[in-house]
């Protein structure tokens, strides 16, 4: 696609229910990232992808949060049991990948908000 | 811990003085980057400059890397208030691709 799509553009959930948010990044691009960004504060690192594989989980919060990446492409956050402190942007970009040099610029969607009640 | 630090961490002025924006890393990187973000949502990335490089220009934006202070900085010259917005660094944290952002300067620009 022309860029980096992200869905829902806002998610309201109750405490305690599953969310996914997906991700559908740029044509081609071999490497596709997740962040949270809380109100007023900088982007967390969560995951990071190079084709269908994670080559960096450390940026999860808690064994509630997992993503998976098909095809080379689509990728879905699921965050399972949510929790009020679960309330972010999530936002998710991609870029190149292709080798170490090309992959420095993000382009970023527009993110999901999540406001968990 | 993240990567890289902004400060100021606000910064307010009138339409047409400059700007400048500094970040902090702590590891070694292969590149820096700066990105905008209006209204806390998608980030659009700015400008990036490599380890090897000291200064880079883009239109009304410098940049300056000091790889020995593990320092950058981030100057807007004769901003207009389309340029508030928040700022970030990124960096390439442990040569790689993942990539990390620091908390953010808050740039407001008085019409």
């Amino acid at each position: 696609g022309a860029g980096v799509s992200q869905s829902p553009s806002n998610k309201v959930t109750e405490k305690g229910k599953d969310v996914e948010l997906r991700c559908d990044p740029i044509s081609g691009h071999t490497a596709l990232y997740w962040y949270r960004q809380s109100l007023g504060q900088g982007l967390e690192f969560l995951i990071y992808f190079q084709g269908n594989s994670a080559p960096d989980k450390s940026g999860l919060p808690s064994d509630r949060f997992s993503a998976e990446r098909t095809g080379g492409s689509v990728s879905t956050l699921t965050i399972q049991r949510t929790q009020q402190e679960d309330s972010a942007v999530y936002l998710c970009a991609s870029s190149l990948g292709a080798q170490i040099e090309l992959h420095e610029k993000l382009f970023f969607g527009s993110g999901t908000q999540l406001s968990v009640l | 811990s993240q990567q890289g630090e902004e400060d100021p961490q606000a910064l307010s002025i009138q339409e047409g003085e400059n700007a400048t924006m500094n970040c902090s890393y702590k590891t070694s990187i292969n590149n820096l980057q700066w990105y905008r973000q209006n209204s806390g949502r998608g980030l659009v990335h700015l400008i990036l400059i490599r380890s090897n490089e000291r200064e880079k220009h883009s239109g009304r934006l410098r940049v300056t890397l000091d790889t020995s202070k593990k320092s950058s900085s981030l100057l807007i010259t004769a901003s207009r208030a389309a340029d508030t917005a928040s700022y970030f660094c990124a960096t390439d944290a442990s040569g790689g691709f993942k990539t990390i952002f620091g908390a953010g300067t808050r740039l407001f620009v008085k019409a």
